[in-house]
């Protein structure tokens, strides 16, 4: 069965730093991966997808992600965070096999202090 | 385009109780996602239907919790007895055919 975890529930990053959240799926083929954000009282959104190719994808507001098949693994990225990034971000994956349901990874809470 | 809408947004439940939620998914978009959300478990799949047929009916809720796709553009979830460990808010989504899953503002059940 398809599976994504995400091993740090909670990040505290000084605004202008660098950020990384960590995501491993567990899967024998490529699925599509995925980064959504919740930001506080709101819905889900989507950042980023990967589905083939450039294993770098780009995203919205500077946010990018990797796609490692060796690693298992689609680590988000952002070169310089603010502090409206304060948000919980959640890595999903789907795949053919799993008639293309979407599994959500249990999610990264990201502080960005001052 | 309207996003997916739920209603209601708040609920309030007794115990025992039966409770029906409501989504409309995105116009034209043909796959309808139901999921929880608590802080404990995060987001987990209840029901999935793709082309109004079910493809996912939530393994361990199945025994309470009924999701139906009565057209393309409306499902119910039904919980039947509702019981205090199902407060949480409940997400439905739908899918459009780029794979892109656009998320509701969801309903928060509280059951008393």
């Amino acid at each position: 069965a398809q599976s994504v975890t995400q091993p740090d529930a909670r990040v505290t990053v000084s605004e202008g730093a660098s950020l990384q959240l960590r995501c491993k799926y567990s899967y024998s083929a490529t699925p599509y991966l995925f980064w959504y954000v919740q930001y506080p009282r709101q819905g889900l959104q989507m950042l980023l997808k990967y589905y083939s190719g450039d294993p770098v994808v780009q995203g919205v507001n500077g946010f990018e992600a990797e796609f490692s098949k060796s690693d298992s693994s689609f680590h988000l990225r952002k070169a310089s965070v603010h502090w409206s990034d304060s948000a919980v971000y959640f890595c999903a994956v789907s795949a053919e096999t799993g008639g293309y349901k979407v599994v959500f990874g249990s999610g990264t809470r990201l502080l960005v202090s001052p | 385009d309207a996003g997916v809408t739920q209603t209601p947004r708040h609920e309030v439940a007794e115990k025992g109780q039966t409770i029906i939620l409501k989504c409309e998914p995105v116009s034209g978009h043909n796959d309808l996602f139901w999921y929880r959300q608590t802080k404990i478990q995060g987001l987990e799949l209840l029901s999935y239907f793709r082309s109004k047929s079910l493809m996912e009916d939530g393994g361990a809720f199945k025994d309470r919790f009924k999701a139906e796709m009565l057209n393309s553009s409306f499902s119910t979830l039904k919980i039947q007895p509702t019981e205090p460990k199902d407060s949480a808010v409940y997400l439905c989504a739908s899918r459009s055919d780029r794979g892109e899953v656009f998320f509701g503002k969801g309903t928060r059940l509280t059951v008393v």
